[in-house]
């Protein structure tokens, strides 16, 4: 089973809303990934786990908050987000963040903020 | 530092011809390169992965890619174009032990024409 799953699939939210995206992964994979996606646009990376611990922040607002409560799940905490936020987000897991494993990448969550 | 090229923004094809999609990477490193589609709306799916084993990789759905370490190139092709081949082409780099992790191409956008 490669499968990385995602939910929701849509969400809209205000902006004085908190919501979490969530993340699931059974291929006993130890690094798991957020990513932005704009139209048109190669994914940016936003944080990195690597064994249930944040090793990678990429400069990313306060208002995103990562969560990994254990190495299948990975959550996303969202609250007091601008319009600008609004973009696809990818969970991707992979091996050991050090291999040369390749990332695994759920099907996305399309986030709308109004 | 490392980078990936994509030298076309938009490719398009008529059904049943050869596709061609280029990449050009630089690395410091033997780095390990892959390529995904991500069709409208969904996530990203690996096509295909070089990992310094044999140069000639065959990937899913008919696709392959040729490295080249003379010319820092690792172009994806198909013999024969279907309709469903439509969708966005990322090549993506990554140096092996290091925590830096995917280089993403800028993205090339494949039609494919009845």
């Amino acid at each position: 089973d490669t499968e990385v799953t995602q939910t929701p699939k849509h969400l809209v939210m205000g902006m004085t809303n908190k919501k979490s995206l969530k993340c699931e992964q059974h291929m006993g994979h130890r690094a798991m990934y957020w990513y932005k996606q704009k139209a048109k646009k190669p994914p940016e990376l936003m944080f990195v786990y690597s064994y249930e611990k944040l090793s990678i922040n990429e400069s990313v607002p306060s208002r995103f908050s990562p969560e990994c409560p254990n190495s299948s799940l990975l959550n996303l905490h969202l609250h007091a987000l601008q319009p600008e936020d609004s973009a696809l987000y990818l969970c991707a897991s992979s091996q050991p963040v050090q291999g040369a494993s390749e990332q695994y990448f759920g099907p996305g969550t399309r986030l709308t903020v109004t | 530092a490392q980078s990936v090229t994509q030298l076309d923004s938009h490719v398009s094809v008529s059904e049943g011809t050869p596709v061609l999609l280029r990449c050009n990477y630089s690395s410091s490193y033997s780095p390990s390169l892959f390529w995904y589609v991500q069709h409208p709306n969904k996530g990203l799916q690996l096509l295909l992965k070089y990992t310094s084993a044999a140069t000639l990789v065959k990937g899913i759905n008919g696709f392959e890619a040729e490295f080249k370490k003379s010319e820092t190139s690792f172009h994806l092709t198909k013999p024969s174009a279907h309709m469903s081949d439509a969708a966005e082409y990322f090549c993506a780099l990554k140096t092996p032990g290091s925590a830096r992790q995917l280089t993403f191409g800028s993205g090339t956008q494949l039609t494919v024409l009845p």
